[in-house]
């Protein structure tokens, strides 16, 4: 069975720090899809990236960037300078490569606050 | 731009009253999902669809039935609800099984 764990529950920085949000998964497939999604307080779940598992490059986008090592089972967020508007309840995701829709299976999330 | 709409943001029901909760996108989508997220669960999979008419259950499934006739509504019932079944649902949709879901507003939902 898939899992995805993510240990931090809630972070606090201050505005301006970097911070790194962790993510591990398990999975016995061979192909499958990471995917991080924020949550602000409105609520809808935006989409920030995919990555498959053939591709272990490191991904920056703006602030934000994207570490995945396979030999470690992870898929780790870092959010530079961090701002207010990046506090967020932050989820990373699991999806089955195969069949006809795939599932995704959610971590548990990490709460990050931003403080001036 | 992508949507996914939900028909209510908030909803409050009684113990044993059928509920509706009612999911449409706008992008012509195969795909579509109903999660449920309560702290400290994240977000677990009801059910989902891959085509008109066609239904799987997800990982938390009792309780709960799904519709779909059309290609873009998707449907979530709970024929009996219950005060366990308090939370918040959101219905995601996606083009593929390999492109990411896209996911509506989110409605919580109450049971008395």
């Amino acid at each position: 069975a898939q899992k995805v764990t993510q240990a931090q529950t809630e972070i606090s920085v201050v505005e301006k720090e970097d911070v790194t949000l962790d993510c591990v998964y398990e999975t016995r497939d061979t192909t499958y899809y990471l995917f991080w999604y924020k949550q602000p307080p409105s609520g809808e779940l935006v989409f920030l990236i995919r990555r498959n598992s053939f591709d272990e490059q490191n991904e920056i986008s703006g602030r934000y960037s994207w570490n995945f090592q396979k030999s470690t089972s992870s898929f780790n967020f870092t959010i530079t300078a961090s701002q207010v508007v990046d506090s967020a309840v932050y989820f990373c995701a699991l999806s089955e490569a195969t069949g006809t829709a795939s599932k995704l299976t959610f971590g548990t999330g990490t709460r990050l606050q931003v403080t001036l | 731009d992508v949507k996914v709409t939900q028909s209510s943001r908030y909803l409050v029901k009684r113990t044993g009253e059928k509920v509706f909760l009612e999911c449409v996108q706008d992008m012509d989508h195969e795909n579509m999902f109903w999660y449920r997220q309560d702290p400290g669960l994240g977000l677990r999979l009801i059910y989902f669809s891959y085509d008109v008419k066609m239904k799987e259950k997800g990982d938390i499934p009792e309780g709960y039935s799904v519709s779909r006739e059309k290609k873009e509504r998707f449907s979530l019932i709970l024929e009996s609800a219950s005060t366990n079944q308090t939370s918040m649902y959101l219905c995601a949709s996606s083009l593929t099984e390999r492109r990411p879901q896209h996911f509506g507003d989110g409605t919580r939902l109450s049971i008395l």
